[in-house]
């Protein structure tokens, strides 16, 4: 089946720093991939579309400034967390969706720890 | 606004019981609904997906339904196995959109 990949998995940065977190879609090729967020014991918050070659589509409440999104491949989407704070420490996951199907296939997520 | 709600919010069996978890949501005009399984500290797996046409499908010892008309659908496990503990999510895709709304997930523990 389709394979998404995330790195880092894991990621402890100390507050006011910036983050990157890649996501790969390792088998075949998205034009649209999700970015997630997930609190303890919550499901998947939205945060952003991103769409290869154009801007992304960010959720009502999600910082466009905060969170920069750049999708510059059919395999590839990053995802930064600028000048991160403590509240910002939360679980990453993103997903691409395969064109044919329609199905979305998801990264196995990145645990971003702010000190 | 699609809400997507599942029942239970948690689930407890011993080994070999048959399950049935549940997902419901408010606007049935859907494109498709899929299940997903997560591990605690990690991704989805993709499980099942039915698309609006297709009443059922099935993979191994998983059975999903999905009655658009009403908004529910149901994800039945066979024999459940302590391997099968975690929690299951379903979610749904709108027609005309590309995203996807997610219910809160039912956590499954199975005792060996």
């Amino acid at each position: 089946g389709a394979v998404v990949s995330q790195h880092p998995s894991r990621v402890i940065c100390k507050s006011g720093t910036s983050v990157k977190i890649e996501c790969r879609s390792l088998d075949f090729q998205a034009t649209t991939m999700f970015w997630y967020r997930q609190f303890p014991k919550q499901s998947l918050m939205l945060m952003a579309t991103s769409n290869e070659g154009s801007k992304a589509t960010y959720e009502q409440g999600v910082e466009k400034d905060k969170f920069l999104i750049n999708h510059a491949s059919l395999t590839l989407s990053t995802l930064t967390v600028t000048s991160a704070h403590p509240e910002d420490s939360s679980f990453y996951i993103c997903s691409a969706v395969a064109e044919s199907s329609y199905e979305q296939y998801f990264g196995p997520g990145t645990r971003l720890t702010v000190t | 606004k699609q809400e997507v709600t599942q029942i239970p919010a948690a689930l407890s069996v011993p080994e070999g019981e048959n399950l049935v978890l549940n997902c419901s949501f408010t606007d049935s005009a859907i494109y498709n609904l899929q299940w997903f399984r997560q591990d605690p500290g990690k991704g989805l797996t993709s499980l099942l997906l039915i698309q609006s046409s297709q009443r059922e499908q099935t993979s191994g010892r998983l059975n999903a339904s999905l009655d658009k008309s009403s908004g529910r659908s149901t994800l039945y496990i066979a024999a459940s196995q302590p391997g099968d503990s975690a929690t299951y999510l379903c979610a749904v895709r709108q027609l005309g959109y590309s995203t996807l709304t997610f219910g809160k997930g039912t956590m499954l523990l199975v005792s060996p």
